[in-house]
């Protein structure tokens, strides 16, 4: 089954302790995306990965860091996670630009 | 800054009535506008999308309208039945861009009374 996964689904942490959010595409897809989303704001692009080590900035990318040393796997690291960081967050995947997103089923994090 | 203004917040309709959802972009450089349908729970999904090209793209009971000069597009849902009560997002990507950088409305709750 084509599927996007995402490990945890819910966490629940304190600021500072350093967290890693995995995500994963089973379609061969070149682009990867981290989004969060917020009552009220919608979705938000934290970053995104055009290939395997090629990444770049979305409108939030402040207090996150990815990498993408696998096509497969794009993990979302929070190297000291702070209360505004609480959010939803979704992993996605595509072919590319003008190409459908398919989501994972979200990761609930709290930051304590 | 939300480059993509989508209204209402939240809709409620009766079955079998029209659900309409609007969105509103500036920049010009969009060219790629999909919906998404999200239930609780569960991550968005691509419900349908349209490029400027066109004015109308007709899936089913979902239509996309499409204005370019006013840069609007909405999204109409016809005989609208209680399994699309869910949270509905517009979303626009620029063309020429390496990746894709798309860019989302504040969605719509979407409730249909049966």
């Amino acid at each position: 089954e084509a599927q996007v996964t995402q490990n945890p689904r819910y966490l629940i942490t304190v600021t500072g302790k350093k967290l890693t959010v995995t995500c994963s595409q089973n379609m061969n897809h070149e682009y990867m995306s981290w989004y969060r989303q917020d009552p009220g704001l919608g979705l938000r692009q934290i970053y995104y990965s055009m290939n395997v080590e090629v990444t770049d900035k979305g409108d939030v990318p402040e207090g996150y860091k990815v990498s993408r040393k696998e096509k497969r796997n794009f993990p979302l690291i929070l190297e000291s996670p702070s209360p505004n960081q609480t959010s939803l967050y979704f992993c996605a995947s595509s072919f590319g630009a003008g190409r459908a997103q398919y989501f994972g089923p979200g990761t609930r994090l709290t930051v304590l | 800054q939300q480059q993509v203004k989508q209204s209402p917040q939240s809709l409620i309709v009766q079955k079998g009535g029209i659900s309409i959802i609007n969105c509103a972009y500036e920049n010009t450089a969009f060219d790629y506008f999909p919906w998404y349908q999200q239930f609780p729970g569960k991550g968005p999904a691509l419900l349908i999308a349209i490029r400027p090209d066109v004015s109308e793209k007709k899936e089913g009971r979902f239509t996309i309208s499409f204005n370019k000069s006013a840069k609007q597009f909405s999204l109409h849902i016809m005989d609208s039945q209680p399994g699309d009560s869910a949270t509905y997002f517009c979303a626009a990507d620029p063309r020429g861009t390496s990746g894709s950088r798309l860019t989302f409305g504040e969605g719509t709750q979407l409730t249909v009374n049966p």
